[in-house]
Order: C-alpha cells, then sequence, then structure tokens
C-alpha cells in the first residue's frame, strides 16, 4: 500500500527556535493534513490544505504555525518560535478526494520535543 | 461541535478472548465513524469505517463495530484476540461539513499469552 513518508522521526530544539517538519504526502493525492498528539491526550487536527491554500484550520493553528507545498511532492509544518507547550507527535496525512468519509493515510509522525 | 468519548485508556485481554473497546461520540449531525489502529513507531492505519450505510461494519483483521444510533456508541470488538493485536485504538468522527476528524484520547490494548 503507499505510504505518507514524514522526517525527521525525532527532532529536538529549544524554545523560541523555528523547526520545519516535512511530509511526502502519497503521491496521487490533493488533499493534506496536519494532526498532533500531545502525550497522553487525544490526537488533534491542526490544519488540511487543498490546492495551494488552507482549506481549514484548528484554534490551535495560529499565527506561529503555518504550512507550505513547496514543490509537486513535500509538504511542510513550520512553527515560527516554538513554545514548551509544542512539544508533541505531528502526524501528516493525505487524502485523494478530500471526502469526509475517506480513509485518510498517516505518515508514522515527527515526535517534537521542544527544550 | 463534535466531541468522541473511548472509555478504558488501558484495557488488558488474554489472547483468545473477546475484545471489547467501547466508544461514544456526540455529532449534532448524522456522522462518520471511524477506528483506526496506531502499531509502535507506525502512523494510523484505518481499521473501519461507518458512513451510513450497514450500521455492523467489519473491518481489517478480523474487527468490527456496530453503529447504535439510540446509544450514540460506535464500539469495537473482536471474538479472539490475538497477541498482534496489542496497539492503540482511536474512535474517531466525521462529518459532511468539515474534513477534520475528531478523535478520541485512545485506549491501548495488551493482550496478554
Amino acid at each position: 500500500e503507499p505510504e505518507v513518508t514524514q522526517t525527521p522521526s525525532h527532532q529536538v530544539t529549544q524554545m523560541g527556535q523555528e523547526v520545519i517538519l516535512r511530509c511526502v504526502p502519497i503521491s496521487n493525492h490533493l488533499y493534506f493534513y496536519w494532526y498532533r498528539q500531545i502525550l497522553g491526550q487525544k490526537v488533534e487536527f491542526l490544519v488540511s490544505f487543498y490546492n495551494n491554500e488552507i482549506s481549514e484550520k484548528s484554534e490551535i493553528f495560529d499565527d506561529q504555525f503555518s504550512v507550505e507545498r513547496p514543490d509537486g511532492s513535500n509538504f511542510t509544518l513550520k512553527i515560527r518560535s516554538t513554545k514548551l507547550e509544542d512539544s508533541a507527535m505531528y502526524f501528516c496525512a493525505s487524502t485523494g478526494q478530500g471526502r469526509a468519509n475517506e480513509k485518510l493515510f498517516f505518515g508514522s509522525g515527527t515526535q517534537l520535543s521542544v527544550l | 461541535a463534535q466531541s468522541v468519548t473511548q472509555l478504558g485508556s488501558h484495557v488488558s485481554v488474554s489472547e483468545g478472548a473477546l475484545v471489547l473497546l467501547r466508544c461514544n461520540y456526540s455529532s449534532s449531525v448524522p456522522p462518520y465513524l471511524f477506528w483506526y489502529v496506531q502499531y509502535p513507531n507506525q502512523g494510523l492505519q484505518l481499521l473501519l469505517k461507518y458512513t451510513s450505510a450497514a450500521t455492523l461494519v467489519k473491518g481489517i483483521n478480523g474487527f468490527e463495530a456496530e453503529f447504535k444510533k439510540s446509544e450514540t456508541s460506535f464500539h469495537l470488538t473482536k471474538p479472539s484476540a490475538h497477541m498482534s493485536d496489542a496497539a492503540e485504538y482511536f474512535c474517531a468522527v466525521g462529518d459532511t461539513g468539515r474534513r477534520a476528524l475528531t478523535f478520541g484520547s485512545g485506549t491501548r490494548l495488551q493482550v496478554q499469552p
């Protein structure tokens, strides 16, 4: 089965630093997502992206966050100035049609640790 | 607003025993319901989904779930647990108005030999 690839698997950064988390969605998919899971808490939706723009975002996704599809294959999440509370596992996902009942294909995640 | 409650953050069963993982949801519109599984060091994988067709949904690896509207539940079951079922299981709800899914907090299933 096709896979979503995320790099790096672990990222350690200092508070206040910028981080970029990278994802390569499935090649023929058009809709891209970021979710995160703080240790011991729920998986939370951050943002969805289609046709080079954000189609939906949660309250978590504030001005410190941004997403980009810089080329035809990568999808990135940038956190401009990291906070301790940004420490979490970040999951990228993609779908082909963007329908609400469609299967999400998830990557294996990037564990972000902010010190 | 949607929400998902998974009762029991940890469930332990013996190999060969029935697996029952509970999920209750709230949604103001007809929901789509999902169960995802996460094995160690892997991403979430879809086990099964309910999308308003049959109320009893069969998924991969022998799992099934029943949508009960009157109880707002979508519990996941498997008649006989296998060691390879040890993982974390997430229930999620979506609807036609949004692409975002709302997840529960997950249930870690442990299978004892």
